[in-house]
Order: structure tokens, then C-alpha cells, then sequence
């Protein structure tokens, strides 16, 4: 059974400022990772998505992999107020047919 | 391109009832997946469907159960409600097996 492990805040950062929200999990052969933004009361929204070990931008997001760590993190540059919400990990594994697993979350508070 | 279409949005039911939520992927997507989320668990795995087939199932007692039709629409059900069922379920569609999922808006599920 995957299991994925995320703080869950809240995470409090100033707006400009950097915010670097972290995920490990426990299974090896996991090869797909995937970052998702929850704004309360909505449904989850894809942001992120990565493969490969290293870093990987897309804005002001970049997602970094370690997969002999079994982390993945996403580091938010320039937080905004908007970018308030939880931040969801979720990965899965190779087979096809194989769940996407998600963690329970790190919330991210971006004050003005 | 229209996207994750769920219905219905909101529902009230009794204890031992039961109900069924339906879901309708983007055009083109054959994969369909639910979960449900609570405030305490967070995402959880229902099933997975793909062509019609379930490919994947959920730690969830039998009384969930689901379906796809040949047009790729999905129907979840759920039967003997119990008050814990009460929940947002999501339905989320894909059409490559390493990308990640689009969520529909997901049904929030009150039972009394």
C-alpha cells in the first residue's frame, strides 16, 4: 500500500516570499508524481506534474524529485495571496491500472 | 473541450438509502476514477474504471459500487447509506495513464 506523507500546516508565508511545500512516500516503484492545488470549497486542479529525478518549472512553480529520497517538493516563487490553498501530493505507480494516491495535504496561507 | 461533468452537485439522503452519483469524463478520456473526501481522511481511492472494465479498486466495503458505460460515463453507488458516508465525492477522468487526472466539481453527500 502507497502512502504518501505531507505537513499539514498551516504553512505560513508573507507575499513575495518563497514557499516550499514537501512530500515523501513510501513506495519504490512509484513514477508518477503530481501536485494539485485545492481552493476550499472547490475540487482539486492539477498544477504540476513530474517524472524524472531533478527539477522541473512551469512559472512560478518549480517541482523537484528525489527518487532515491522518496520526496517530491514544490517550491512556490513569488507567493501571492491567490496562491492560498492546500496543496495536495499524489502520485502513482508503473502498472497500468494502478491508483493515483493522494496525501491529506499541506495548507498554504499567503498573507499581504 | 467541456470538462468533468458530475451530477448531482449537492444531495440529502436517509440512513439506509441508497444513491447513485453520476459522472461524465471529458470527450475522449476512457479512464474514470472516484474518490471520496473527507475532512479527516482527505482523497481517498474509491475505483478505477477503463473501458468499460474495473481496473482498480479502493479499501471501501462492497456497499460502493460502480460502472462505465460504452460512453466512457461512470455511475458510483452506494448503498445502505450510513451517516459516515457523508462526504464530497470526486470523479476524476484521464486519457494517458501518466497524466495526472481532471477533477468534475464532485456531489456532496449529506446523509441524515
Amino acid at each position: 500500500q502507497k502512502e504518501v506523507e505531507q505537513n499539514s500546516g498551516p504553512l505560513s508565508v508573507p507575499e513575495g516570499a518563497i514557499a516550499s511545500l514537501n512530500c515523501t512516500y513510501s513506495d519504490r516503484v512509484s513514477q508518477s508524481f503530481f501536485w494539485y492545488r485545492q481552493y476550499s470549497g472547490k475540487s482539486p486542479e492539477l498544477i504540476m506534474s513530474i517524472y524524472s529525478n531533478g527539477d522541473k518549472e512551469d512559472g512560478r512553480f518549480t517541482a523537484q524529485l528525489n527518487k532515491a529520497s522518496q520526496y517530491v517538493s514544490l517550491l512556490i516563487r513569488d507567493s501571492q495571496p491567490s496562491d492560498s490553498a492546500t496543496y495536495l501530493c499524489a502520485l502513482r505507480g508503473s502498472q497500468a491500472g494502478t491508483a493515483l494516491i493522494f496525501g491529506k495535504g499541506t495548507t498554504l496561507s499567503v498573507s499581504s | 473541450k467541456a470538462g468533468v461533468t458530475q451530477t448531482p452537485r449537492y444531495l440529502i439522503k436517509t440512513r439506509g438509502q441508497q444513491v447513485t452519483l453520476s459522472c461524465s469524463p471529458i470527450s475522449g478520456h476512457r479512464s474514470v476514477s472516484w474518490y471520496q473526501q473527507t475532512p479527516g481522511q482527505g482523497l481517498q481511492f474509491l475505483f478505477e474504471y477503463f473501458s468499460e472494465t474495473q481496473r482498480n479498486k479502493g479499501n471501501f466495503p462492497g456497499r460502493f459500487s460502480g460502472r462505465q458505460f460504452s460512453n466512457s460515463r461512470s455511475e458510483m453507488n452506494v448503498s445502505t447509506l450510513e451517516l459516515g458516508d457523508s462526504a464530497l465525492y470526486l470523479c476524476a477522468s484521464s486519457d494517458e495513464m501518466d497524466y495526472g487526472y481532471t477533477f468534475g466539481s464532485g456531489t456532496r453527500l449529506t446523509v441524515v
